[in-house]
């Protein structure tokens, strides 16, 4: 199975400033179709997770231009320029080349 | 718009079963699959397994492997997910989502309480 591990836990940000979150994998997330399968959501306080990143670097319809995702192999990186209020919540990274899919711990964003 | 809207909220006792279901809407079911996650209280996500409605061939996590079943009713447009041998390690909130394979929409999610 593959293991996906995220840092840092927490991350404690000034609106305004850039946050930057990591996901690492024990196995390289390069389908054969040439995309990396890893993922990024959003889960914001009483609500369900919401996707922002499809195969490493796709935003989701709707998510503003400060999130963007990167990395290849088994290093990714998920990062906001800029950081807002609404930003708060916990950040998940997911790979889904292969199931079960497995998700990191989550990265709880909050605002200092 | 597709959309995912999950039954109400459950509180079972140690050694039943709950089935949970997910009706799809603004989308042609059957022709993604919808995984399942869940989610204890305060922890993070697990997923459970999946199923493409038109093939009828699930795919479960290991750890689910002998309790749990996933299904799909094509003409409702609405999947299923039955997890048997409840403990109260079970009680979690129990997530559908299209599988493209990235997950969205998400359903509201279904609180499953197991209690005694």
């Amino acid at each position: 199975e593959i293991v996906v591990t995220q840092s840092p836990l927490s991350l404690p940000v000034t609106p305004g400033e850039p946050a930057s979150i990591s996901c690492r994998s024990n196995q390289s997330l390069l389908h054969s179709h040439g995309f990396h399968y890893l993922d990024w959501y959003v889960q914001k306080p009483g609500q369900s997770p919401k996707l922002l990143i499809s195969l490493a670097s796709n935003r989701a319809s709707g998510v503003p231009d400060r999130f963007s995702g990167s990395g290849s192999g088994t290093d990714f990186t998920l990062k906001i320029t800029r950081v807002e209020a609404e930003d708060v919540g916990v950040y998940f990274c997911m790979q889904a080349l292969e199931t079960p899919y497995s998700f990191g711990q989550g990265t709880k964003l909050e605002i200092k | 718009q597709v959309h995912l809207v999950q039954s109400g909220a459950e509180v079972k006792k140690p050694g039943s079963s709950v089935k949970v279901s997910c009706e799809v809407s603004g989308a042609t079911f059957g022709s993604y699959s919808l995984s399942w996650v869940r989610q204890a209280p305060g922890q993070g996500l697990e997923w459970m397994g999946r199923l493409i409605p038109i093939f009828e061939t699930p795919n479960y996590a290991q750890k689910f492997q002998g309790r749990l079943t996933i299904s799909a009713d094509t003409g409702t447009k609405t999947a299923y997910m039955e997890l048997s041998g409840l403990t109260s390690e079970d009680t979690a909130i129990y997530y559908c989502a299209r599988d493209r394979p990235w997950l969205d929409p998400w359903g509201q999610g279904t609180l499953v309480t197991v209690s005694s």
